[in-house]
């Protein structure tokens, strides 16, 4: 069962640049909507998350952006730097605790 | 500091042997969670526990068993390892069932030839 559809797979910007990562979910008992990043060699490790009450949630670069009625939230890194090259997760979860993963974008920032 | 290791880092199997991957938290956090990572997949879980003496079947279970007897371990096992089990393993932990953020460990990286 495709619960939740991530994309794009990959992800090319340059430095400097917006990176937009998109997840569409299905599961209305979500109620956590995080994102996991993860370097090479490295378990994922939660980025930011934004809970069903608000449509933004800003951490320096990085903004949630979530919208209830379409069961869609993206990720939006703004300035985007070599160092923010990982593969990044969208991974909502219910009350279960259970982590539901997209099938997760590689991003590659380019000097 | 707290933290979640996993042992080993890398391990090659054959095919048919009983393998175990072990997992280790000092968070005493009550949610365990065994995932594997494929490309194109993500990660899918395999087999979840809530608290010692439970354990439940995730998405991918088939061929996986686990047991939960105390709060730090959750050692996963493959019965008869397949080629398609081939895989990287991660474990993760979170504080209770209503905790929402999990942390995981560096990764299992298996292959069964």
């Amino acid at each position: 069962q495709q619960q939740v559809k991530q994309s794009p797979q990959s992800l090319i910007v340059q430095k400097g640049g917006i990176s937009i990562i998109n997840c569409a979910y299905e599961n209305t008992a979500f109620d956590y909507f995080p994102w996991y990043q993860q370097f090479p060699g490295k378990g994922p490790a939660l980025l930011i998350a934004i809970r069903p009450d608000v449509s933004e949630k800003k951490e320096g670069r990085f903004t949630i952006s979530f919208n209830k009625s379409a069961k869609q939230f993206s990720l939006h890194i703004m300035d985007s730097q070599p160092g923010d090259s990982a593969t990044y997760f969208c991974a909502p979860t219910s009350n279960t605790g259970k982590l539901i993963f997209g099938q997760g974008t590689t991003l590659q920032v380019k000097p | 500091d707290a933290e979640i290791t996993q042992s080993p880092r890398h391990k090659i199997t054959e095919t048919g042997r009983q393998v175990t991957l072990a997992c280790h938290q000092t968070w005493n956090h009550n949610n365990m969670f065994w995932y594997r990572q494929d490309l194109g997949h993500g990660l899918r879980l395999i087999h979840y526990s809530y608290g010692v003496q439970d354990t439940n079947k995730g998405e991918v279970s088939d061929g996986y068993s686990v047991s939960r007897s105390n709060t730090e371990d959750l050692p996963l096992t493959l019965e008869s390892a397949a080629s398609s089990q081939t895989s990287v393993y991660f474990c993760a932990s979170s504080e209770s069932p209503a905790a929402r953020e999990a942390f995981f460990g560096q990764g299992t990286r298996l292959t069964v030839v």
